[in-house]
């Protein structure tokens, strides 16, 4: 079966650097999506991506974070200068271009800890 | 705004036994309602689905009824088994699966 994969799947990072978590959804999907999971507490859209560029975005995604497709397969999501509360699991997830199908797939996650 | 609301924390129904998961939701618009489910160490999964107001849906034993007039989509069983066991998320979509609004989660933890 298909799947959304996401690497890392832990990555740990000093507060104030920059960091990319990568993604490569399922190949003939063209919605892309970012979400975060703080330890506990609920999963939180962040940001959708379809024909190159941000179709929405949650208040969550200021300007710390971006996102970029930067070839044909990986979906990437950076965030400039990372923040203790930026901890968090964080998950990608690709839909089908037919809604009908609902292929909504997420990933297995990458867990960022900022230290 | 969008927003789900579900049983909090921990059930601790023992093998056998039937279970209800409470989800209300809150949005003006017509939404589709979902349960996933999240092992540890993965990714939410959808675990069912129901498109419109009087939809069931129905995976594994578990259903849930999409009722407008409650605004709500309890997820029940009859009989839940130590296989069962994971974190429930009741989750709605109101633009064509654009974004998820997701509850807060129900941790399911079956004793054998």
């Amino acid at each position: 079966e298909p799947e959304v994969t996401q690497t890392p799947s832990h990555q740990v990072t000093q507060m104030g650097q920059e960091v990319i978590l990568r993604c490569v959804p399922i190949s003939n999907h063209l919605y892309f999506y970012w979400y975060r999971q703080i330890l506990g507490q609920k999963v939180e859209f962040l940001v959708s991506f379809y024909n190159n560029e941000i179709s929405e975005k949650s208040e969550i995604f200021d300007d710390q974070f971006s996102v970029e497709r930067p070839d044909g397969s990986n979906f990437t999501l950076k965030i400039r200068s990372t923040k203790l509360e930026d901890s968090a699991m964080y998950f990608c997830a690709s839909s089908d271009p037919d809604i009908s199908n609902y292929g909504y797939t997420f990933g297995s996650g990458t867990r960022l800890t900022v230290v | 705004g969008d927003s789900v609301v579900q049983t909090e924390g921990q059930v601790l129904p023992s093998e056998g036994d039937s279970l209800i998961v409470n989800c209300s939701y809150e949005t003006t618009q017509y939404p589709s309602l979902f349960w996933y489910v999240q092992y540890p160490g993965e990714g939410p999964q959808l675990h069912l689905k129901a498109m419109k107001a009087n939809d069931k849906g129905r995976n594994k034993g578990f259903e849930a009824m999409y009722r407008k007039e409650t605004t709500s989509f309890h997820l029940e069983k009859d009989s839940v088994q130590e296989s069962d066991s994971a974190v429930y998320f009741c989750a709605l979509s109101v633009d064509n699966f654009n974004k998820f609004y997701f509850g807060s989660g129900t941790k399911l933890n079956v004793k054998p």
